[in-house]
């Protein structure tokens, strides 16, 4: 069965470090996509990334970049100089399709607080 | 272009009581989701439409909820009778068509309280 964990439960920083936002997922399927949303207090679900699993690459957009290791299971996500706007809760997804439907599991999500 | 509408933002009921949700996708958007999402928790999938097919509604607890969308395009879900332990946020989402990978679009939820 697929499964995201985020060890990450909450994170603080000081604006302007950098942190690193950890997903570790598990699945049996070779073809699944990763991604990554954030939802800020207004509690809407904002997409960032998407990344299939035939696609190692990192990639930067601005502050963000990603991570993803097929080898570890894993595709964390960097903020570089965080900023208070960053404070959200972060959350990994993963889809897979498992008997004919497509499911988009997600972990628990990292809180994250940027302090001024 | 709108996003995914939801209504109301926030509803307060008395447990037994019936309550309904209501989501508008984004124009064109035929594949619709419905989400809970407890507090401290990812979203959980309810049911999942593609025009007005229910097509996953596995994780549903059909003894109490239901869903519909007719015409396939605004849909809406239902509790009856609302329980302590549904108090949570439902999210609607939608995306253009079906196939793996393409992000969902989320509306900002409904937060129900059962008292």
């Amino acid at each position: 069965a697929q499964k995201v964990t985020q060890a990450q439960t909450e994170i603080s920083v000081v604006e302007k470090e950098d942190v690193t936002l950890d997903c570790v997922y598990e699945t049996r399927d070779t073809t699944y996509y990763l991604f990554w949303y954030k939802q800020p207090p207004s509690g809407e679900l904002v997409f960032l990334i998407r990344r299939n699993s035939f696609d190692e690459q990192n990639e930067i957009s601005g502050r963000y970049s990603w991570n993803f290791q097929k080898s570890t299971s894993s595709f964390n996500f960097t903020i570089t100089a965080s900023q208070v706007v960053d404070s959200a809760v972060y959350f990994c997804a993963l889809s897979e399709l498992g008997g004919g439907s497509e499911k988009l599991v997600f972990g628990k999500g990292t809180k994250l607080t940027v302090n001024p | 272009e709108a996003g995914v509408v939801q209504s109301p933002r926030y509803k307060i009921i008395e447990k037994k009581q019936p309550v309904a949700f209501w989501c508008n996708p984004i124009s064109g958007h035929n594949t619709l989701y419905w989400y809970r999402q407890n507090l401290g928790q990812g979203p959980e999938l309810l049911i999942r439409y593609e025009n007005e097919e229910a097509v996953d509604d596995s994780q549903l607890p059909k003894d109490r909820f239901s869903a519909e969308r007719l015409k396939g395009v605004d849909s809406t879900l239902k509790i009856q009778p609302a329980e302590l332990g549904d108090s949570a946020v439902y999210l609607c989402a939608s995306r253009p068509r079906t196939g793996l990978g393409n992000e969902q679009f989320f509306g900002p939820g409904t937060r129900l309280t059962v008292l």
